[in-house]
């Protein structure tokens, strides 16, 4: 079954260090987006990804983060400068165009900033 | 906007007792609306979905029906097993049409089954 592959599967990182998120969605779909979870909460929307752009984003999702799909494949959350309530799991998931199929989910990053 | 309330839990069951986890939404428009399940340690995997009213959606032994009147999609199974121990979280997406059918999650309800 095809799956969404994220890496890496834990990163501990220093305040105001830029992390990247890599992420490779399933070949065939045609949005992707990034969640997060804090450690106990709910998972919360940051970004969803069609055509080569961004095609909308949380409030969440301000000026530190970014997110880029260089080769086709790749699928990146890039964050400029960590703060220590960046600390999450990140999620990526994609979908194809048919709703009715669901998104798929990669195993998350969980993102440590001391 | 639109937004998923769940039973919050902890729910603590015992091995073969019957399983509710409640789930009521609110949406402008027709939402498709999804059960996800995380395992400990791991990510969000899809248990099931249904995409209009009065679908039920089955899988593994858990079922929840779109009730569109109530807005509901309560989560059930007859008979739960420790392997069932896990965060359930109730979704739903396109609600609102600009939403870019982003899913929106409620707060997670947190399963412990004993033997």
């Amino acid at each position: 079954e095809p799956e969404v592959t994220q890496t890496p599967s834990h990163q501990v990182t220093q305040m105001g260090q830029e992390v990247i998120l890599r992420c490779v969605p399933i070949s065939n779909h045609l949005y992707f987006y990034w969640y997060r979870q804090i450690l106990g909460q709910k998972v919360e929307f940051l970004v969803s990804f069609y055509n080569n752009e961004i095609s909308e984003k949380s409030e969440i999702f301000d000026d530190q983060f970014s997110v880029e799909r260089p080769d086709g494949s790749n699928f990146t959350l890039k964050i400029r400068s960590t703060k220590l309530e960046d600390s999450a799991m990140y999620f990526c998931a994609s979908r194809s165009g048919t709703l009715s199929y669901g998104y798929t989910f990669g195993s998350g990053t969980r993102l440590t900033v001391v | 906007g639109d937004s998923v309330t769940q039973m919050e839990g902890p729910v603590t069951l015992s091995e073969e007792a019957f399983l509710t986890i409640n789930c009521t939404y609110t949406a402008t428009g027709y939402p498709s609306l999804f059960w996800y399940v995380q395992y400990p340690g791991e990510g969000l995997q899809l248990l099931l979905k249904a995409t209009k009213a009065d679908d039920k959606g089955s899988n593994k032994g858990f079922e929840a029906t779109y009730r569109k009147e109530t807005t509901s999609f309560h989560l059930e199974k007859g008979s739960v097993q420790v392997s069932d121990s896990a965060v359930y979280f109730c979704a739903l997406s396109g609600g609102d049409r600009g939403s870019n059918y982003k899913l929106t999650f409620g707060k997670g309800t947190l399963l412990t089954v004993n033997p």
